[in-house]
């Protein structure tokens, strides 16, 4: 299957700072690409719809000034999680779209903040 | 909305059975279905993927079958080992404004003894 490319793996910040995450997908064009997230012993919930060029559509309760999404590319979309806080401790996985239909996932990332 | 409901949470079996898992949604009109395997602290695998105009697909030691009008679909796992223990997600395009986003089942915790 097609391969997404979800880096950092894992990352630590502070309280306030903000953390950037990348999803790649490696060897298809992804037109669209969505962000989830899942609390421990959760199933994953999606948080926004990234499309191409143009703005990212977010589910209800979700923060669009706190959870930015740029997909600035076929194959690139970033999270940046604004001002973070201990709440917004969680796993992130990205997903893209592949031509038939099906949505391949990345690797996720465990953000931890302090 | 959309709801995904998965049946046994969770299932502990000695390795070389078959196992059934369950996964029902409320709403028929979907257009694929999708089977992920999970391993802990991962992202998602794609295990298989059932166009609406299939009633089952098959890849190697697993079968999903589909019943859209009944809401159903069970994955089907053959002489099951050790290795196949992870978390196991259906999930359904989310009918509710999430632009072909995908609500998640919570997943049934499958532990296969050696």
């Amino acid at each position: 299957g097609a391969v997404v490319s979800q880096h950092p793996s894992r990352v630590i910040c502070k309280s306030g700072t903000s953390v950037k995450i990348e999803c790649r997908s490696l060897d298809f064009q992804a037109t669209t690409m969505f962000w989830y997230r899942q609390f421990p012993k959760k199933s994953l919930m999606l948080m926004a719809t990234s499309n191409e060029g143009s703005k990212a559509t977010y589910e209800q309760g979700v923060e669009k000034d706190k959870f930015l999404i740029n997909h600035a590319s076929l194959t690139l979309s970033t999270l940046t999680v604004t001002s973070a806080h201990p709440e917004d401790s969680s796993f992130y996985i990205c997903s893209g779209r592949g031509n038939t239909g099906e949505l391949f996932f990345g690797e996720g990332s465990r953000l931890t903040v302090l | 909305k959309q709801e995904v409901t998965q049946i046994p949470a969770a299932l502990s079996v000695p390795e070389g059975e078959n196992l059934v898992l369950n996964c029902s949604f409320t709403d028929s009109a979907i257009y694929n279905l999708q089977w992920f395997r999970q391993d802990p602290g991962k992202g998602l695998t794609s295990l298989l993927l059932i166009q609406s105009s299939q009633r089952e697909q098959t890849s190697g030691r697993l079968n999903a079958s589909l019943d859209k009008s009944s809401g159903r679909s069970t994955l089907y796992i053959a002489a099951s080992q050790p290795g196949d223990s992870a978390t196991y997600l259906c999930a359904v395009p989310d009918l509710g404004g999430g632009a072909d986003g995908l609500t998640f089942g919570k997943g049934t915790h499958l532990i296969i003894q050696p």
